[in-house]
Protein backbone atom coordinates (compact mmCIF):
# COMPACT_ATOMS: atom_id res chain seq x y z
CA UNK A 1 0.00 0.00 0.00
CA UNK A 2 1.44 3.18 -1.24
CA UNK A 3 1.69 5.84 1.65
CA UNK A 4 1.16 9.80 1.88
CA UNK A 5 3.04 11.75 -0.57
CA UNK A 6 4.32 15.24 -0.27
CA UNK A 7 6.15 17.59 -2.70
CA UNK A 8 8.59 19.50 -2.88
CA UNK A 9 10.22 17.87 -0.39
CA UNK A 10 12.50 20.94 0.58
CA UNK A 11 11.65 24.54 -0.35
CA UNK A 12 13.36 27.85 0.24
CA UNK A 13 11.87 31.50 -0.38
CA UNK A 14 11.95 34.75 0.56
CA UNK A 15 9.63 36.36 2.86
CA UNK A 16 6.65 38.22 1.32
CA UNK A 17 6.81 35.32 -1.85
CA UNK A 18 4.33 32.56 -2.09
CA UNK A 19 5.00 29.22 -2.21
CA UNK A 20 2.92 25.63 -2.60
CA UNK A 21 2.54 22.45 -1.05
CA UNK A 22 1.11 19.18 -2.50
CA UNK A 23 -0.31 16.20 -1.08
CA UNK A 24 -1.52 12.54 -2.27
CA UNK A 25 -3.31 10.78 0.39
CA UNK A 26 -3.38 6.77 1.06
CA UNK A 27 -5.49 5.74 -1.37
CA UNK A 28 -9.50 5.41 0.24
CA UNK A 29 -8.93 7.89 2.88
CA UNK A 30 -11.34 10.05 3.18
CA UNK A 31 -9.86 12.13 5.87
CA UNK A 32 -6.74 14.40 4.63
CA UNK A 33 -5.02 16.92 7.29
CA UNK A 34 -2.32 19.37 7.40
CA UNK A 35 -0.04 20.43 9.97
CA UNK A 36 2.97 22.35 10.80
CA UNK A 37 5.70 21.71 12.73
CA UNK A 38 7.90 24.20 13.66
CA UNK A 39 11.50 22.89 15.16
CA UNK A 40 11.20 22.02 18.88
CA UNK A 41 7.15 21.35 18.98
CA UNK A 42 5.08 18.91 17.91
CA UNK A 43 2.96 18.86 14.70
CA UNK A 44 0.07 21.55 14.69
CA UNK A 45 -3.05 20.82 13.18
CA UNK A 46 -3.99 23.80 10.54
CA UNK A 47 -6.89 22.19 8.90
CA UNK A 48 -8.43 18.70 8.24
CA UNK A 49 -10.71 17.83 5.49
CA UNK A 50 -13.35 15.40 5.16
CA UNK A 51 -13.52 13.90 1.69
CA UNK A 52 -13.35 17.83 -0.37
CA UNK A 53 -15.02 19.73 2.79
CA UNK A 54 -13.66 21.72 5.68
CA UNK A 55 -14.20 20.31 8.92
CA UNK A 56 -11.76 22.34 11.07
CA UNK A 57 -9.33 25.33 9.72
CA UNK A 58 -9.87 27.13 13.33
CA UNK A 59 -6.06 27.30 13.23
CA UNK A 60 -5.35 28.24 9.81
CA UNK A 61 -4.21 32.07 9.20
CA UNK A 62 -6.51 32.50 6.78
CA UNK A 63 -4.82 35.62 6.12
CA UNK A 64 -1.82 34.37 4.53
CA UNK A 65 -2.69 30.46 4.28
CA UNK A 66 -5.29 28.67 2.14
CA UNK A 67 -5.94 25.28 1.46
CA UNK A 68 -8.25 23.12 -1.05
CA UNK A 69 -8.84 19.63 -2.10
CA UNK A 70 -10.39 19.09 -5.22
CA UNK A 71 -12.26 15.78 -5.76
CA UNK A 72 -11.68 14.49 -2.58
CA UNK A 73 -8.13 13.56 -3.10
CA UNK A 74 -5.18 15.42 -3.42
CA UNK A 75 -5.14 18.93 -1.41
CA UNK A 76 -2.66 21.95 -1.90
CA UNK A 77 -1.55 24.34 0.87
CA UNK A 78 -0.90 27.59 -0.02
CA UNK A 79 1.12 30.59 1.41
CA UNK A 80 1.26 34.22 0.34
CA UNK A 81 2.85 36.02 1.32
CA UNK A 82 5.36 33.81 3.60
CA UNK A 83 7.03 34.91 7.11
CA UNK A 84 9.63 34.41 8.51
CA UNK A 85 8.21 32.29 11.22
CA UNK A 86 6.50 30.15 8.88
CA UNK A 87 9.77 28.55 8.48
CA UNK A 88 8.84 24.65 9.28
CA UNK A 89 8.14 21.33 8.12
CA UNK A 90 4.54 21.30 6.43
CA UNK A 91 2.91 17.40 7.09
CA UNK A 92 0.04 16.25 5.30
CA UNK A 93 -1.53 12.98 6.77
CA UNK A 94 -4.70 11.21 5.92
CA UNK A 95 -6.82 8.59 7.83
CA UNK A 96 -10.21 6.42 7.19
CA UNK A 97 -13.37 7.62 8.11
CA UNK A 98 -14.42 4.68 9.84
CA UNK A 99 -12.94 2.55 12.42
CA UNK A 100 -9.34 3.59 13.86
CA UNK A 101 -10.12 7.05 12.51
CA UNK A 102 -8.05 8.24 15.07
CA UNK A 103 -4.57 6.48 13.18
CA UNK A 104 -3.68 8.91 11.35
CA UNK A 105 -0.62 8.46 8.61
CA UNK A 106 2.02 11.51 8.04
CA UNK A 107 3.61 12.21 4.68
CA UNK A 108 7.32 13.30 4.53
CA UNK A 109 6.94 16.65 4.92
CA UNK A 110 7.94 19.68 3.32
CA UNK A 111 10.53 21.69 5.04
CA UNK A 112 10.12 25.46 4.47
CA UNK A 113 12.79 27.62 4.99
CA UNK A 114 11.77 31.82 4.54
CA UNK A 115 14.85 34.24 4.39
CA UNK B 1 -2.74 25.61 25.98
CA UNK B 2 -0.65 22.96 25.12
CA UNK B 3 -3.27 19.97 26.35
CA UNK B 4 -0.04 17.21 26.07
CA UNK B 5 3.08 17.75 27.10
CA UNK B 6 6.19 15.60 27.35
CA UNK B 7 8.67 17.03 29.83
CA UNK B 8 11.63 14.72 28.89
CA UNK B 9 13.12 16.13 25.61
CA UNK B 10 15.84 13.45 25.45
CA UNK B 11 16.56 9.93 26.94
CA UNK B 12 19.51 8.29 26.29
CA UNK B 13 19.46 4.41 27.17
CA UNK B 14 22.22 1.15 27.09
CA UNK B 15 21.07 -1.07 24.51
CA UNK B 16 18.99 -4.24 25.70
CA UNK B 17 17.67 -1.95 28.47
CA UNK B 18 14.38 -0.42 29.07
CA UNK B 19 13.09 2.98 27.69
CA UNK B 20 10.65 4.82 29.66
CA UNK B 21 8.83 7.59 27.67
CA UNK B 22 6.30 9.78 29.74
CA UNK B 23 3.62 11.90 28.92
CA UNK B 24 0.87 13.79 30.90
CA UNK B 25 -2.26 15.30 29.46
CA UNK B 26 -4.95 17.81 30.32
CA UNK B 27 -7.95 17.33 28.67
CA UNK B 28 -10.00 14.60 30.26
CA UNK B 29 -12.43 14.18 27.01
CA UNK B 30 -9.50 12.46 25.21
CA UNK B 31 -10.82 8.98 24.28
CA UNK B 32 -7.81 7.46 22.35
CA UNK B 33 -3.95 8.20 23.11
CA UNK B 34 -1.21 7.41 20.46
CA UNK B 35 2.61 7.63 20.49
CA UNK B 36 4.14 8.01 16.97
CA UNK B 37 8.02 7.79 16.09
CA UNK B 38 9.47 9.85 13.89
CA UNK B 39 13.41 9.44 12.25
CA UNK B 40 14.74 12.57 10.59
CA UNK B 41 13.25 13.89 7.28
CA UNK B 42 10.84 11.39 7.55
CA UNK B 43 7.25 11.65 8.81
CA UNK B 44 5.69 10.74 12.17
CA UNK B 45 5.04 6.95 12.36
CA UNK B 46 2.01 5.48 14.16
CA UNK B 47 3.51 3.45 16.79
CA UNK B 48 0.93 2.28 19.23
CA UNK B 49 -2.36 3.40 20.96
CA UNK B 50 -4.41 2.98 23.40
CA UNK B 51 -8.38 3.80 24.68
CA UNK B 52 -9.53 5.18 27.49
CA UNK B 53 -10.78 2.46 29.02
CA UNK B 54 -8.06 0.45 28.66
CA UNK B 55 -4.91 0.80 31.02
CA UNK B 56 -2.17 -1.59 28.87
CA UNK B 57 -1.69 -2.04 25.69
CA UNK B 58 1.27 -4.45 23.89
CA UNK B 59 2.52 -4.93 20.74
CA UNK B 60 5.82 -7.05 21.03
CA UNK B 61 8.41 -4.84 22.53
CA UNK B 62 6.19 -1.91 23.28
CA UNK B 63 3.70 -1.54 25.94
CA UNK B 64 1.80 1.84 26.59
CA UNK B 65 0.65 2.07 29.86
CA UNK B 66 -2.61 4.78 30.79
CA UNK B 67 -3.55 6.62 34.43
CA UNK B 68 -6.46 8.13 33.73
CA UNK B 69 -6.27 9.44 37.23
CA UNK B 70 -3.09 11.25 36.57
CA UNK B 71 -3.63 12.05 33.17
CA UNK B 72 -0.58 9.84 32.31
CA UNK B 73 0.50 7.73 30.01
CA UNK B 74 4.34 5.93 29.22
CA UNK B 75 5.30 3.95 26.74
CA UNK B 76 7.90 1.17 27.61
CA UNK B 77 10.43 -0.23 24.90
CA UNK B 78 11.86 -3.87 26.02
CA UNK B 79 14.66 -4.73 24.95
CA UNK B 80 15.67 -1.42 23.57
CA UNK B 81 17.73 -1.64 20.48
CA UNK B 82 19.84 0.92 18.24
CA UNK B 83 17.20 1.06 15.74
CA UNK B 84 14.78 2.85 18.21
CA UNK B 85 16.92 5.72 18.33
CA UNK B 86 14.16 8.46 17.07
CA UNK B 87 12.03 11.06 18.61
CA UNK B 88 8.58 10.04 20.06
CA UNK B 89 5.24 12.00 20.13
CA UNK B 90 2.74 11.59 22.48
CA UNK B 91 -0.72 12.40 21.08
CA UNK B 92 -4.38 12.36 22.20
CA UNK B 93 -7.77 12.20 20.35
CA UNK B 94 -11.26 13.25 21.19
CA UNK B 95 -14.36 11.58 20.03
CA UNK B 96 -16.28 14.43 20.37
CA UNK B 97 -15.62 18.01 18.77
CA UNK B 98 -12.53 18.17 16.61
CA UNK B 99 -11.12 14.78 15.38
CA UNK B 100 -8.20 15.86 15.48
CA UNK B 101 -4.73 14.69 17.54
CA UNK B 102 -3.43 16.90 20.24
CA UNK B 103 0.65 16.14 19.81
CA UNK B 104 3.24 16.49 22.64
CA UNK B 105 6.06 18.03 21.70
CA UNK B 106 8.00 14.64 21.67
CA UNK B 107 11.02 13.26 23.31
CA UNK B 108 14.37 12.57 21.45
CA UNK B 109 15.19 8.90 22.60
CA UNK B 110 18.97 7.69 21.76
CA UNK B 111 20.03 4.15 22.73
CA UNK B 112 23.43 3.66 22.77
CA UNK B 113 24.72 0.25 21.40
Amino acid sequence: EAGVAQSPRYKIIEKRQSVAFWCNPISGHATLYWYQQILGQGPKLLIQFQNNGVVDDSQLPKDRFSAERLKGVDSTLKIQPAKLEDSAVYLCASSQTSGASYEQYFGPGTRLTVT
Amino acid sequence: DQQVKQNSPSLSVQEGRISILNCDYTNSMFDYFLWYKKYPAEGPTFLISISSIKDKNEDGRFTVFLNKSAKHLSLHIVPSQPGDSAVYFCASWAETGANNLFFGTGTRLTVIP
